[in-house]
């Protein structure tokens, strides 16, 4: 099947600095690609939906400014969490649709588990 | 808000079948009935999907009830490595715009004994 690949696969930042997390397909060109938060013992929420060459769409309560997504290319999407706190500390999850559409499966990446100190 | 809705945890016995249900009876003509599982610290990872003919592939079975309301996730013969969270997700087939988007309830999560 097809790949989407994820780093780093965890990371430590001090509170105040940026972090960045790339999410690559490998074998497939995704137009569009999404991410997700998932805290412990809770289930994945969708933060925003990155669509190749045009700005995101956040969703509810998730602030645009803080977390940076930027989708260049067809197999490259990245999220930038900007002046990360404690609270911030969390799972991250990217995925890309299969070029079929909505109708086809997704994939995801292996995930970043991101610990702010 | 998910729109489908699982128990919250399943246990098995190691090659045994196991039938993980999901109900979803506002679906509409157009979504497809997703699985995903989840081993712990790792991303989703797909299972199978359908829309209207039950379904085969090597990982599972996927039944669907003829009016769409609900469905179940049949493993065969569960095996340790199977444990895992698995969500039922319904996904509009329709190409473009959010509705897309895999929105995630709570799962149901299976445990398997040896």
């Amino acid at each position: 099947g097809a790949v989407v690949s994820q780093h780093p696969s965890w990371v430590i930042c001090k509170s105040g600095t940026s972090v960045k997390i790339e999410c690559r397909s490998l074998d497939f060109q995704a137009t569009t690609m999404f991410w997700y938060r998932q805290f412990p013992k809770q289930s994945l929420m969708l933060m925003a939906t990155s669509n190749e060459g045009s700005k995101a769409t956040y969703e509810q309560g998730v602030e645009k400014d803080k977390f940076l997504i930027n989708h260049a290319s067809l197999t490259l999407s990245t999220l930038t969490v900007t002046s990360a706190h404690p609270e911030d500390s969390s799972f991250y999850i990217c995925s890309a649709a299969g070029t079929g559409g909505w109708s086809t499966e997704a994939f995801f990446g292996q995930g970043t588990r991101l610990t702010v100190v | 808000d998910a729109k489908t809705t699982q128990p919250n945890s399943m246990e098995s016995n190691e090659e045994e079948p196991v039938h993980l249900p999901c109900n979803h009876s506002t679906i509409s003509g157009t979504d497809y009935i997703h699985w995903y599982r989840q081993l712990p610290s790792q991303g989703p990872e797909y299972v199978i999907h359908g829309l209207t003919s039950n379904v085969n592939n090597r990982m599972a079975s996927l039944a669907i009830a003829e009016d769409r309301k609900s469905s179940t996730l049949i493993l065969h013969r569960a095996t340790l490595r199977d444990a895992a969270v698995y969500y039922c997700i319904l996904r509009d087939g329709n190409y473009g715009g959010s509705q897309g988007n895999l929105i995630f309830g709570k799962g149901t999560k299976l445990s398997v004994k040896p």
